[in-house]
């Protein structure tokens, strides 16, 4: 089976940094994406890790150790608009292609 | 604009009916993916389709139905068979190339009374 572990809450303040981490366990691991999803609104895409190490984006940056079963997303200066959920989840060929298994997700506040 | 429609974005039923939620996308991905999100868990994949006329079950498949005539189209349908139907409702899609996401539709909220 599949398992993921990220912390349900973390707050922050607005300008600084936030990592927030993610750990999992399953067998056919070939990728980790990282989704922002504002309350009632749709997940959208920020990150994807398949090799090990970090992967920049603007204020956003994911990293991924998969002997470790590890990978975090760091957001840089934050803003009141990052305050959102984010979704860690894994794909696993054993699920069938392109299928993601999720974790239960980070909810992040970010005050001023 | 390309993307993915839900409709509607609330939906009301009485316990016993059943219900069809509707899911469109243009974006000529191939693959098309139902989950339900409920408070505190994550998302839990309901049903999945990689091609038109060929779908598979996902983890919570009990009390739903799927049909996949269309490539753009994937309509999830609540039956009252499903003994806790009130959740988000999350429709997806993707390109068969597995280091691409999946794009996400804006919900649907349905809750049975």
């Amino acid at each position: 089976g599949q398992n993921i572990d990220q912390p349900t809450e973390m707050t922050a303040t607005e300008g600084a940094i936030v990592q927030i981490n993610c750990t999992y366990q399953t067998s056919g691991f070939n990728g980790l994406f990282w989704y922002q999803q504002h309350a009632g609104e749709a997940p959208t895409f920020l990150s994807y890790n398949v090799l090990d190490g970090l992967e920049e984006k603007g204020r956003f940056s994911s990293f991924l150790s998969r002997s470790k079963g590890y990978s975090y997303l760091l957001l840089k200066e934050l803003q009141m608009k990052d305050s959102a959920s984010y979704l860690c989840a894994v794909r696993d060929d054993l699920r069938g292609a392109n299928n993601l298994f999720f974790g239960t997700g980070t909810r992040l506040t970010v005050i001023p | 604009d390309g993307g993915i429609t839900q409709s509607p974005k609330y939906l009301f039923r009485k316990e016993g009916q059943n219900v069809t939620l509707s899911c469109e996308q243009n974006l000529n991905h191939d693959a098309m993916y139902w989950y339900r999100q409920d408070p505190g868990q994550g998302l839990r994949l309901i049903y999945y389709s990689q091609i038109v006329n060929d779908f598979q079950k996902g983890d919570i498949a009990e009390g739903y139905s799927v049909s996949r005539e269309k490539k753009e189209s994937f309509p999830l349908t609540v039956t009252s068979a499903q003994k806790n139907p009130t959740a988000f409702y999350l429709c997806a899609s993707s390109t068969r190339d597995t280091t691409y996401e999946q794009y996400f539709g804006p919900g649907t909220r349905l809750t049975v009374t």
